[in-house]
């Protein structure tokens, strides 16, 4: 079964400290893993899009890593500021037959960023 | 300025009424795409259309309709026949296709008592 996993469920950290969120899939055939970030109350926020082939992306203050053989990826950021405080998604598109594509989303992982 | 507008923000209903939801983009993006967020739940995709007058059901349509008449809006339909109506609602949009990057709009959220 396609599955995103991601941990921990939530996180509380301080204001200038870094933090490592965690994305393990399940999702075969595998086309792109994606980050977003989503503030209370609003859409989701393009962080990151990882092919197959790249191990490393960074956007600003997140870095997001993707381990293809093992299937797992991890957003890293870093000198948290206040206004990281959101939930992270990882996402992951599956190219199924028929040229037929599917994003499998977890759940998130809820941030809060305290001074 | 370019982006994704969806409207209303929250919005109210009886139970047994229909509900339209607005979006619109001026991106000049050829896909768009319907979500459902529930609160413990990863975004469910309810319908997506990859070019005008031609949609397709997502995972949950049922209790939904849509209709793509113009590239820059498409707008979703609550019925009455949706057993849990109240969520937050999501359009996206993105070039071409469910690979390529979505764009999302602000979100409308929707209560039925």
């Amino acid at each position: 079964k396609n599955q995103v996993e991601q941990s921990p469920q939530s996180l509380i950290i301080l204001e200038g400290k870094n933090c490592t969120l965690q994305c393990n899939y399940t999702v075969s055939p595998f086309s792109n893993l994606r980050w977003y970030k989503q503030d209370t109350g609003r859409g989701p926020v393009s962080l990151t899009i990882m092919t197959f082939s790249e191990n490393t992306k960074s956007n600003g203050r997140y870095t997001a890593t993707l381990d293809a053989d093992t299937k797992q990826s991890s957003l890293h950021i870093t000198a948290s500021q206040l206004s990281d405080s959101a939930s992270y998604i990882c996402v992951v598109s599956s190219d199924l037959a028929g040229n037929n594509r599917k994003l499998i989303w977890g759940l998130g992982t809820s941030l809060a960023v305290n001074p | 300025d370019g982006g994704i507008t969806q409207s209303p923000k929250y919005l109210f209903r009886k139970e047994g009424q229909n509900v339209t939801l607005s979006c619109e983009q001026n991106l000049n993006h050829d896909a768009m795409y319907w979500y459902r967020q529930d609160p413990g739940q990863g975004l469910r995709l309810i319908y997506y259309s990859q070019i005008v007058n031609d949609f397709q059901k997502g995972d949950i349509a049922e209790g939904y309709s849509v209709s793509r008449e113009k590239k820059e809006s498409f707008p979703l339909t609550v019925t009455s026949a949706q057993k849990n109506p109240t969520a937050f609602y999501l359009c996206a949009s993105s070039l071409t296709g469910i690979s390529y990057e979505q764009y999302f709009g602000p979100g409308t959220r929707l209560t039925v008592t």
